[in-house]
């Protein structure tokens, strides 16, 4: 399995602003996939992020809304940008270990556009 | 790209009895297919998973079952405890997935005592 921390765990914003998010594993991975989590709802890929390449975005994503960067292979960080009430949602990123499809994921940040 | 649908929704039983909980898939090259548990304002947790190279597989009370034929796959949690309470969500991808996962809608199981 694979210990995976994310920062901050929760925060409220102001519309127009942008929030950055970290995901740090306790081990080395190749791959890492950020997700968001709608209200009630499940989970839709957002892009995945391989270090030394451009993360890859799932359709309707976008990088100028959703940069993400990948400097190492325990750490990656996706940022929100201009930020409105509809992306009040839960942000997860996961890892996949050793090239099994087997993901595990962190515990989320929830975000709360105002 | 694959599509995978989850039945129930919700899903309610009485502490001791069986819940079942069905995923059904579109893409015949998906070949892992695992499921998550979400507790509240937790992130979601493998429970099980298996491959399309076994029919079925058990670890405990959780069992899972998987048709490649008709493509569908199963959950089984037997004797099932107010712990269990929870999401659950089935996912699929495999080999020309790129590591990607595809995942069912979710199903809110409450187990009463």
């Amino acid at each position: 399995s694979a210990v995976i921390s994310q920062k901050p765990s929760r925060d409220i914003c102001q519309r127009g602003t942008s929030l950055t998010i970290q995901c740090q594993v306790d081990s080395q991975v190749t791959m890492m996939f950020w997700y968001r989590q709608q209200p009630g709802q499940s989970l839709t890929l957002i892009a995945t992020a391989n270090q030394g390449s451009e993360a890859t975005y799932e359709s309707g994503f976008v990088i100028d809304k959703f940069p993400i960067s990948r400097p190492n292979l325990t750490f990656s960080t996706l940022t929100v940008s201009n930020l409105s009430p509809e992306d009040s949602s839960i942000y997860l990123c996961s890892v996949e270990k050793g090239g099994t499809d087997t993901q595990y994921f962190g515990p989320g940040t929830r975000l709360t556009v105002l | 790209g694959e599509n995978v649908e989850q039945h129930p929704s919700t899903l309610s039983v009485q502490e001791g009895d069986s819940a079942v909980i069905k995923c059904t898939y579109s893409d015949s090259a998906s070949n892992y297919f695992p499921w998550y548990k979400q507790e509240l304002g937790k992130g979601p947790q493998l429970i099980i998973d298996i491959r399309s190279n076994v029919g079925e597989k058990k670890d405990q009370r959780i069992a899972v079952t998987l048709n490649k034929t008709a493509k569908h796959f199963s959950l089984h949690i037997t004797e099932t405890q107010p712990e269990d309470s929870a999401v659950y969500f089935c996912a699929a991808g495999g080999d020309t997935s790129y590591g990607k996962l595809t995942f069912g809608q979710g199903t809110i199981l409450t187990v009463h005592p």
